[in-house]
């Protein structure tokens, strides 16, 4: 059975770094796509980006300059960071695998506050 | 990158009735990848539909995907209780993926 957990800060200051981690179960790190979604509460959807072990990295346009998806092998994880955070990164944080996505994780929500 | 608009925005409809769910690609979507999830309030979304018309698994045969180029629709054949929901597509064939605005499902 395919697990994601989504990991890291619920609570970001304003033009600091946002890290978070996905730990993966169930099944190697070292296939698939691996993605990062987030939804602002009470909005729709966001595709931040994604990473193909082995591969490259593939990001949104409107977000590419801040944010950058790597990968753990050694841990089966992988991660993300988001630079300069405004109160408009607020949002639940997805982890996904695949292409489309089949597996999520349940989602962390992190606040950008002071 | 594409833009994917859902309509309606909301869609109010009775258990029983059918539904029919609308989502335009501003650029044809490559070798119609495109997908549809279902989330529910406090959920991740759920893999319903890919490849245009293919159900994920355990997803029931009243849910149908159609469509090709730059026009795809998602049909809910007869409503259940736990069908009311807010309702994605994404299309991957591009390397920038995309989401359509969503449209909501409530009971009438």
């Amino acid at each position: 059975q395919v697990r994601l957990q989504e990991s890291g800060p619920g609570l970001v200051k304003p033009s600091e770094t946002l890290s978070l981690t996905c730990s993966v179960s169930g099944g190697s790190i070292t296939n698939y796509y691996w993605t990062w979604i987030r939804q602002p509460p009470g909005k729709g959807l966001e595709w931040i980006g994604n990473i193909y072990y082995g591969g490259g990295t593939n990001y949104n346009p409107s977000l590419k300059s801040r944010v950058t998806i790597s990968v753990d092998t050694s841990k089966n994880q992988f991660s993300l960071k988001l630079s300069s955070v405004t109160a408009a990164d607020t949002a639940v944080y997805y982890c996904a695998r695949g292409l489309p996505w089949q597996y999520w994780g349940q989602g962390t929500l992190v606040t950008v506050s002071s | 990158e594409i833009v994917l608009t859902q309509s309606p925005g909301t869609l109010s409809l009775s258990p029983g009735e059918r539904a029919t769910l609308s989502c335009r690609a501003s650029q044809s979507v490559t070798n119609s990848n495109l997908a549809w999830y279902q989330q529910k309030p406090g959920q991740a979304p759920r893999l319903l539909v890919y490849g245009a018309s293919f159900r994920a698994t355990g997803i029931p045969d009243r849910f149908s995907g159609s469509g090709s180029g730059t026009d795809f629709t998602l049909t809910i054949s007869r409503l259940e209780a736990e069908d009311f929901a807010v309702y994605y597509c994404q299309q991957y064939g591009s390397s920038l993926q995309s989401f359509g605005q969503g449209t909501k499902l409530e009971i009438k």
